[in-house]
């Protein structure tokens, strides 16, 4: 079966840092693109970034250029966010979800809360 | 950037009913576009990809369509559980913009 369980979330200040992880199993983790998608609570879903099964290659959304950086760890089937310079409108449910030719199995999400 | 945009945005139908959701994008997106169901609480759901393919497990009254420039997710007999908000994505390049969502109810 496959899981995807997203850890790290929280509340963090404005300026700030947090690392979000997502364990996988299930699947042959090094052989898909995953991806990170945030929602705020009531909003739609914002795609934020994707890295391909090495790792060679990532792309992230314009709001997150810079300061978010998604990684990959294949011997441990973990992948990364890592977030710096942390703004309230990151604030959201951040999810991981695995792609084919669409996110196919998605996680159940960790709250990322940017507040002072 | 590629826009996407659905219509309607919400939309009142009853059992049995077919339900039809329009979604465009901005630019050439070939036939890279997905349909996802979200219901509250709930990470989002992939019902179809690159425009027609049904995923693996979805009900066959779920369908995907293109016409122009334009996509259109079909229900053909709308059930209890399709009650939800319904989003389009586009995965021809990054980054990977969802439309706005439908929602169904």
């Amino acid at each position: 079966e496959v899981q995807l369980v997203e850890s790290g979330g929280g509340l963090v200040q404005p300026g700030g840092s947090l690392r979000l992880s997502c364990a996988a199993s299930g699947f042959t983790f090094s052989k898909y693109w995953m991806h990170w998608v945030r929602q705020v609570a009531g909003k739609g879903p914002v795609w934020v970034s994707r890295i391909n099964e090495d790792g060679t290659t990532r792309s992230y959304a314009d709001s997150v250029e810079g300061r978010f950086t998604i990684s990959r760890d294949n011997a441990k089937n973990t992948l990364y966010l890592q977030m710096n310079s942390l703004r309230a409108e990151d604030t959201a449910v951040y999810y991981c979800a695995r792609a084919t030719y669409g996110q196919d199995y998605w996680g159940q999400g960790t709250l990322v809360t940017v507040s002072s | 950037d590629i826009q996407m945009t659905q219509s309607p945005s919400s939309l009142s139908a009853s059992v049995g009913d077919r339900v039809t959701i329009t979604c465009r994008a901005s630019q050439n997106i070939d036939k890279y576009l997905n349909w996802y169901q979200q219901k509250p609480g709930k990470a989002p759901n992939l019902l179809i990809y690159t425009t027609s393919t049904l995923q693996s497990g979805v009900p066959s009254r779920f369908s995907g369509s293109a016409s122009g420039t334009a996509f259109t997710l079909t229900i053909s007999s709308l059930q209890p559980e399709d009650f939800a908000t319904y989003y389009c994505q586009q995965s021809h390049s990054p980054p990977l913009t969802f439309g706005p969502g439908t929602k169904v109810d």
